[in-house]
Formats: structure tokens, C-alpha cells, sequence
């Protein structure tokens, strides 16, 4: 079992849709959960983090973490042409210096 | 403010060549990793290095050696270049909270 797993995609959406990323992971010691959007041929940036159970917005985007479950997700609100992607899920443990990363979604806004 | 800077941004090797990436950072993190990115694997750490003067080994650290040469600096070498090591290769640094990376080497061996 990887230890971060993603939809694999490609997910289409139209624009003004909502776009919903899953991601599960393997360790209950998971603490921290990390959303990057990556542009073809560009490097990985930032979108959210998220620490604790429950929602966090920002903007279009919401984060959402189940610890008992073992997923966070991300759903991006009003889709935009311009939030067609890929987005990496990310994950660090307690103790642990190093980041796990999922195979990435990629979404597709259709104008 | 340049964040992470990695250098080259393009890079072509012959097999058997040897080639080292540079990395810097100006955000004072404390962690610094090297990443490299294929399709459809993802990113996959070669190797990262939690404060100066310590590294340690990641998921394909196979034919890389690295060297954390203080805190901005940590760099990534190739010894004997193969096919399989072309690649996209992204610097990133981490303090207390997210992961930050650099614009990424586009490596291609021949």
C-alpha cells in the first residue's frame, strides 16, 4: 500500500463547477497535510495546509481533513480555466523530517 | 527575495558524464531535499538533509550522492550519468510548516 494515495484522474470539470481531490494515507501518524498545484512543466506551489479535523477556506479553497479516516480532500469552488493542473497531495509524519507525496490529479477546466 | 534557486534550469549529459545540481536557499530553513519527478511516479526524494551538516538516504537515492555545504546550500551530484536518471530533479526546503521548491533541472541523458 502507498503511503499517499490520490484519485488518479484526469478529473474534467466545467467551469463555475466545484472540483472535489481526494487523498488517502496509510499512517495514523500523519499530523501535517499539505495541497500543491503543479503547472505542466512548472514547479510544485503551495495551495493549502491543513493541521486539524474539520474545513479550512481559503478563498476557492477548501481543505477538509478526517483524521479517524485517514483522507483529506480539496475542493476548489467556481472552477477557473486557469485551475487546470495537476494537484499533489502531501504528507508528513510525527518525528519525521520528510514529505510523502501522491501520484498528483490532474484537473481539467472546460470553458 | 529568491527563495530557492537551483541551477542549471536545463541540462544535457552523455552517459558516464558527471554533473552536480546546485541548490540555495535565502527562507532559513532548517530542511533541505532533493526530489525528482517522472510521469506518472510523482515526486520521489533521493535525498534530504534535516540541518546543516546531516544527510540521509530517501525513497532512490541509487547513483546520487549529495552535500549539505552549510545551511543555504545543498547540493546533488551524478557520478556516472545513465538513461534512467533523465529526469525533472526540484530542489525544496521546509521549516516549521510547508515545503518550498525550487523552479526545477530538466536533466535528459543520452
Amino acid at each position: 500500500q502507498k503511503e499517499v494515495e490520490q484519485n488518479s484522474g484526469p478529473l474534467s470539470v466545467p467551469e463555475g463547477a466545484i472540483a472535489s481531490l481526494n487523498c488517502t494515507y496509510s499512517d495514523r501518524g500523519s499530523q501535517s497535510f499539505f495541497w500543491y498545484r503543479q503547472y505542466s512543466g512548472k514547479s510544485p506551489e503551495l495551495i493549502m495546509f491543513i493541521y486539524s479535523n474539520g474545513d479550512k477556506e481559503d478563498g476557492r479553497f477548501t481543505a477538509q481533513l478526517n483524521k479517524a479516516s485517514q483522507y483529506v480532500s480539496l475542493l476548489i469552488r467556481d472552477s477557473q480555466p486557469s485551475d487546470s493542473a495537476t494537484y499533489l497531495c502531501a504528507v508528513k509524519r510525527v518525528g519525521d523530517y520528510k514529505l510523502s507525496f501522491g501520484a498528483g490529479t490532474t484537473v481539467t477546466v472546460r470553458a | 527575495n529568491a527563495g530557492v534557486t537551483q541551477t542549471p534550469k536545463f541540462q544535457v549529459l552523455k552517459t558516464g558524464q558527471s554533473m552536480t545540481l546546485q541548490c540555495a536557499q535565502d527562507m532559513n530553513h532548517n530542511s533541505m531535499y532533493w526530489y525528482r519527478q517522472d510521469p506518472g511516479m510523482g515526486l520521489r526524494l533521493i535525498y534530504y538533509s534535516a540541518s546543516e551538516g546531516t544527510t540521509d538516504k530517501g525513497e532512490v537515492p541509487n547513483g546520487y550522492n549529495v552535500s549539505r555545504l552549510n545551511k543555504r546550500e545543498f547540493s546533488l551530484r551524478l557520478e556516472s550519468a545513465a538513461p534512467s536518471q533523465t529526469s525533472v530533479y526540484f530542489c525544496a526546503t521546509q521549516g516549521t510548516g510547508p515545503a518550498f521548491f525550487g523552479q526545477g533541472t530538466r536533466l535528459t541523458v543520452v
